[in-house]
């Protein structure tokens, strides 16, 4: 079945470092793929997507590409702030059926910003 | 403001009491779905409706029933709590567009915390 892989974590940086966050998949066919973040006692907001292969999502100075020779979504910013600090999942949805079975999540990525 | 709005934000269930979690949405989205989160799992869907009458199991559906009567509403029961049943959950919408359902992302709501003793 498809699957999401990524770093666990916590990941702990310093405020305006690079951030990347790897992500692969395995699934059949084409899924869109999104990153979705968590900050603490909230729900989960969509950061950004990706719908086909080579698409690059961005949003907030997030960016990922979609790269489907590689099955990867790997989440980057140039300079993280403390406001950054959240948890961040992976995710994927299958375009086959409607895609109505839902979202696959990686488990999450816990990143601590420290200033 | 408009959203996802689940209640109750906190609950402690005994084992073998019923609940029902409610989700409400006031975006006219015909896709509704219900996930339960655990540390170190991520996400994982239990039922999901892509309309009023409508509904279906995803991965991990023992022990939950769901029913959507309205556009607007996605309940969902525990007829039994049990300890495994401690988790966050999470209702989800989307709209509809034909075969492009979810790939336009999810609104999620706030989460519902259940502890079962």
């Amino acid at each position: 079945g498809d699957s999401v892989t990524q770093m666990e974590g916590p990941v702990t940086l310093s405020e305006e470092a690079f951030l990347t966050i790897n992500c692969t998949y395995t699934a059949t066919g084409y899924p869109s793929l999104f990153w979705y973040v968590q900050y603490p006692g909230e729900g989960l907001q969509l950061l950004l997507k990706a719908t086909k292969a080579d698409d690059k999502g961005s949003n907030k100075g997030f960016e990922a590409t979609y790269r489907k020779e590689t099955t990867s979504f790997h989440l980057e910013k140039g300079s993280v702030q403390v406001s950054d600090s959240a948890v961040y999942f992976c995710a994927l949805s299958r375009n086959s059926g409607g895609g109505a079975d839902g979202l696959t999540f990686g488990k999450g990525t816990h990143l601590i910003i420290q200033p | 403001n408009a959203g996802v709005t689940q209640t109750p934000k906190f609950q402690v269930l005994k084992t073998g009491q019923s609940m029902t979690l409610q989700c409400a949405q006031d975006m006219n989205h015909e896709y509704m779905s219900w996930y339960r989160q655990d540390p170190g799992m991520g996400l994982r869907l239990i039922h999901y409706s892509v309309g009023a009458g409508i509904t279906d199991q995803g991965e991990v559906p023992n022990g939950y029933n769901v029913s959507r009567s309205t556009t607007e509403d996605f309940p969902l029961r525990l007829l039994s709590a049990a300890p495994s049943q401690t988790s966050v959950y999470f209702c989800a919408s989307s709209h509809r567009t034909g075969r492009l359902l979810p790939r336009y992302g999810y609104t999620f709501g706030s989460g519902t915390r259940l502890t079962v003793v």
